[in-house]
């Protein structure tokens, strides 16, 4: 069965905190996302890559940065962790010539910023 | 500036009943638009897409149809099943690598 791993779940984090957040893909997928999910505001991209060591900013890369050594992995990284970066954070993959096939998302990682 | 839009944040459906939901675009160079489906603490699943060259797409008891000249598509369940009620995000893309998402309608379906 294809998988996207989220490491994590839950975290809680400290205002100013620097966050890691980690995604495995399985599929030997060459493009990879990260998108937060807010209500009322659905899914927005934050970065997404399409090859090693390639990233792209994606609609709100703010306060984000990404590391994609290699290509089942893609890092997302809050430099300075704030209270509107709570949220639910998404990681997907996709194939190349993604169009019909859709992206397989992990299960999310819900982060809150205390 | 939302260029894929959900305007009904939830919909109510009897089981056995026909659930149609609404997505509008602003777009016009979107040419994959995809429907999915999500369930509380789980990311979105796909469950359908249709390309811009065509205006229906089945799969079952899910149906897409696009209307390019409304800049319109809708998803129709048939029929509705209690287990269906779910979050469900209309989606788009312009043939590269970002999908733009709407916000979501929340279908409940009702034994």
């Amino acid at each position: 069965d294809v998988k996207v791993t989220q490491s994590s779940r839950y975290l809680v984090k400290r205002t100013g905190e620097k966050v890691f957040l980690e995604c495995v893909q399985d599929m030997d997928h060459e493009n990879m996302f990260w998108y937060r999910q807010d209500p009322g505001l659905g899914l927005r991209l934050i970065y997404f890559s399409y090859d090693v060591k390639m990233k792209e900013k994606g609609d709100i890369p703010e306060g984000y940065s990404v590391s994609r050594e290699k290509k089942e992995r893609f890092s997302l990284i809050l430099e300075s962790a704030s209270t509107n970066q709570t949220s639910m954070y998404l990681c997907a993959s996709s194939p190349s010539g993604q169009g019909f096939y859709g992206y397989t998302f992990g299960s999310g990682t819900r982060l809150t910023v205390v | 500036d939302q260029q894929v839009k959900q305007n009904s944040p939830s919909l109510s459906v009897q089981e056995g009943r026909i659930s149609i939901l609404n997505c509008d675009y602003t777009n016009s160079m979107f040419d994959y638009f995809l429907w999915y489906k999500k369930y509380p603490a789980e990311g979105p699943t796909f469950l359908i897409s249709i390309s811009s060259i065509k205006d229906k797409n089945e799969d079952g008891r899910f149906t897409v149809f696009l209307n390019k000249s409304a800049k319109h598509l809708s998803l129709h369940i048939v029929p509705s099943q209690p287990g269906d009620s779910a979050v469900y995000f209309c989606a788009a893309s312009a043939g590269g690598f970002k999908t733009i998402f709407g916000a979501g309608t929340r279908l409940f379906v009702k034994a």
